[in-house]
């Protein structure tokens, strides 16, 4: 079975510019999650979709940030203007069902670099 | 507000030695917990979950947990540890959403 699929790994962009990242989820999963995780910190949740409709993006700066599900499959996360305060990785993960009861499969994360 | 904290911010331990690495949390109900492992430059994996019933649980690699309600608590427990195990370690509990703790570096020495 194939895993969370994330591009790219790795970006490094001068502040104020913008970037995308693009992930995948597992067949067949109808919950995506979008974590940011800072150097030295746990994930933080940005954004959660159930097929394509948004659950939870309380925490999701929405004057820079923007993620869309369309089609419930893959999604894109957008980060315009960039700080540097937004270097960080960017995890996707993806469920079978709503969160309470299931288990998370994790992508390898976007790395990026805000100088 | 739901929280998780791991007190240990790194440990290290000897290869073939046992590891506790603690996690409290703070949640009103009866709360799902989770602990995940990071290797470097992958992402998260579950070791092992925690819904109800019997408080210990076990988990993939040799691990297992233990959950202690009058403690607040879910301490990740393995008691020989590899070298494949140095990883960071994150706690996390359910509350609306999956909020995990700031991990726990493992070092392993030889």
């Amino acid at each position: 079975e194939a895993g969370v699929a994330q591009s790219p790994r790795y970006k490094i962009i001068e502040k104020r510019q913008s970037v995308a990242f693009w992930c995948n989820p597992i067949s067949g999963h109808a919950t995506l999650y979008w974590y940011q995780q800072i150097l030295g910190q746990g994930p933080k949740l940005l954004i959660q979709f159930q097929n394509n409709g948004v659950v939870d993006d309380s925490q999701l700066p929405k004057d820079r940030f923007s993620a869309e599900r369309l089609k419930g499959v893959d999604s894109t996360l957008k980060i315009q203007p960039a700080k540097l305060e937004d270097s960080a990785v960017y995890l996707c993960a993806s469920s079978f069902r709503l969160l309470s009861t299931g288990e998370l499969f994790f992508g390898e994360g976007s790395r990026l670099t805000v100088l | 507000a739901q929280s998780v904290t791991q007190p240990d911010i790194h440990i290290t331990v000897s290869e073939g030695a046992s590891l506790e690495l603690r996690c409290n949390y703070s949640y009103g109900a009866t709360p799902y917990l989770f602990w995940y492992v990071q290797s470097p430059g992958q992402g998260l994996q579950l070791l092992l979950k925690y819904f109800s019933g019997d408080t210990l649980v076990q988990g993939i690699k040799g691990f297992e947990a233990e959950f202690k309600r009058s403690q607040s608590s879910f301490n990740l427990r393995k008691p020989s540890v590899h070298w494949s195990d140095a990883a960071e370690y994150f706690c996390a509990v359910v509350g609306g959403k999956l909020i995990f703790g700031q991990g726990t570096e493992l070092s392993v020495k030889p």
